[in-house]
Parts: structure tokens; C-alpha cells; sequence
């Protein structure tokens, strides 16, 4: 089976420092996608980052950052200069037989 | 920019009552996709479309069914609905290609369906 595991329900982080959030999978397939995604409470499912198995290269957007990390089958964000519209629920999800299988969430708050 | 529009935001039903929640997207996207989302689960796939009168069972599709009459409305229906189907529900399309692998999908705002 095709899982994904946010194992941090909730994270905090205080203004304009880093955090990590951290994502594994369990897959068998060699060549898939990996997404983050942010639900801040508006509640639209807002895609932040995404990164391609094949590529070594880890996928950065602005302050946005992944340590992928294929053969241990992880996928971190890390968020820089943390800013207080950061505040959202964060999912990791991975495209399997067509279809995205999505991690527990875990949210974040960003304190003043 | 992808619009995904749900029709409702929030909805209270009774049980056993015939529930439909509409999704409508407006780039001609040939993917569509429900979900729901309970706290601690994450989202779980319903069910998904690729094409006009097509679909596939997602991961937990009992109780629901689906309808895709036209290529940018993807409808959601709990033919009898219980307490247990109190979520939230999210409608997503995106763009086919040779797979869906690389192709993000855009969300709506969701729907907070709420089984009296």
C-alpha cells in the first residue's frame, strides 16, 4: 500500500525563523511526484512545492525548500524567515496509480 | 488562473437524505477529483473522473456515487446520507496528460457538510 506520514500533528516556530516539517512515504514505484501542499483557514488547498523522484535536485520557491531524500523515502520542508501568513495546515502528498495519496496534515503557527 | 467552485460552503442535511454537492471548474480540465477531509486523516480520495461520463473509485467510495455529465462539472452524491459522512469536502481538477503525475491539481474552497 501507498502511504505518506506526517508524523508532527502540530508545529510552532516564532517569526522570521526556520522550521522543518517533516513527510515519509512508502512506495515501490522508481519515477513519482511529490507535492506540498498549504491549507491556511480560507481553506483552499494551495500548492507550495513540488519535486520529480528522478531529479536529485532538491525543488526550492522563495523561502520554500525540500530535502528529498529517496532512498530513505523522506520529504522535508523547510520554511525560511517564517512570516505570519505561513500559519496553515501543511500536507505532503505523493502521486500513486494516478492518484494523490495525502499525509495527516500538520499545522503550523507562527508566533509574534 | 484555475477556478475550482463549489457550490455550497457550508450544508446541514438530515439522514437519509439525498445530498448532492456540485463542483464546477473553468479551464477546461480533463481530471476532476473528491475528496474528504477529517481531522488526523488527512484527505481520502472519493472518487475521480478523467473524462465526460467516466469515473474511478477512489480509496472509500461506499456511500457515494458521482456524475459527470459535462467536462467542467463533477457532482458528489450521498444517495442516503449518515452522521458519518459529516466532513469536509473537497472538489480538485487538473490538467491530463500522459499522466497525472506531474500535473498539480487546483483545489476549491471546500464544502462543510454537516449530517443532522
Amino acid at each position: 500500500a501507498q502511504t505518506v506520514t506526517q508524523s508532527q500533528p502540530e508545529m510552532s516556530v516564532q517569526e522570521a525563523e526556520t522550521v522543518t516539517l517533516s513527510c515519509t512515504y512508502d512506495t515501490s514505484e522508481s519515477d513519482y511526484y511529490l507535492f506540498w501542499y498549504k491549507q491556511p483557514p480560507s481553506r483552499q488547498m494551495i500548492l507550495v512545492i513540488r519535486q520529480e523522484a528522478y531529479k536529485q535536485q532538491n525543488a526550492t520557491e522563495n523561502r520554500f525548500s525540500v530535502n528529498f531524500q529517496k532512498a530513505a523515502k523522506s520529504f522535508s520542508l523547510k520554511i525560511s524567515d517564517s512570516q505570519l501568513g505561513d500559519a496553515a495546515m501543511y500536507f505532503c502528498a505523493f502521486i500513486s496509480a494516478q492518484k494523490l495519496v495525502f499525509g495527516q496534515g500538520t499545522r503550523l503557527t507562527i508566533n509574534p | 488562473d484555475v477556478k475550482v467552485t463549489q457550490s455550497s460552503r457550508y450544508l446541514v442535511k438530515r439522514t437519509g437524505e439525498k445530498v448532492f454537492l456540485e463542483c464546477v471548474q473553468d479551464m477546461d480540465h480533463e481530471n476532476m477529483f473528491w475528496y474528504r477531509q477529517d481531522p488526523g486523516l488527512g484527505l481520502r480520495l472519493i472518487y475521480f473522473s478523467y473524462d465526460v461520463k467516466m469515473k474511478e473509485k477512489g480509496d472509500i467510495p461506499e456511500g457515494y456515487s458521482v456524475s459527470r455529465e459535462k467536462k467542467e462539472r463533477f457532482s458528489l452524491i450521498l444517495e442516503s446520507a449518515s452522521t458519518n459522512q459529516t466532513s469536509m469536502y473537497l472538489c480538485a481538477s487538473s490538467l491530463a496528460r500522459q499522466s497525472f503525475s506531474n500535473q498539480p491539481q487546483h483545489f476549491g474552497d471546500g464544502t462543510r457538510l454537516s449530517i443532522l
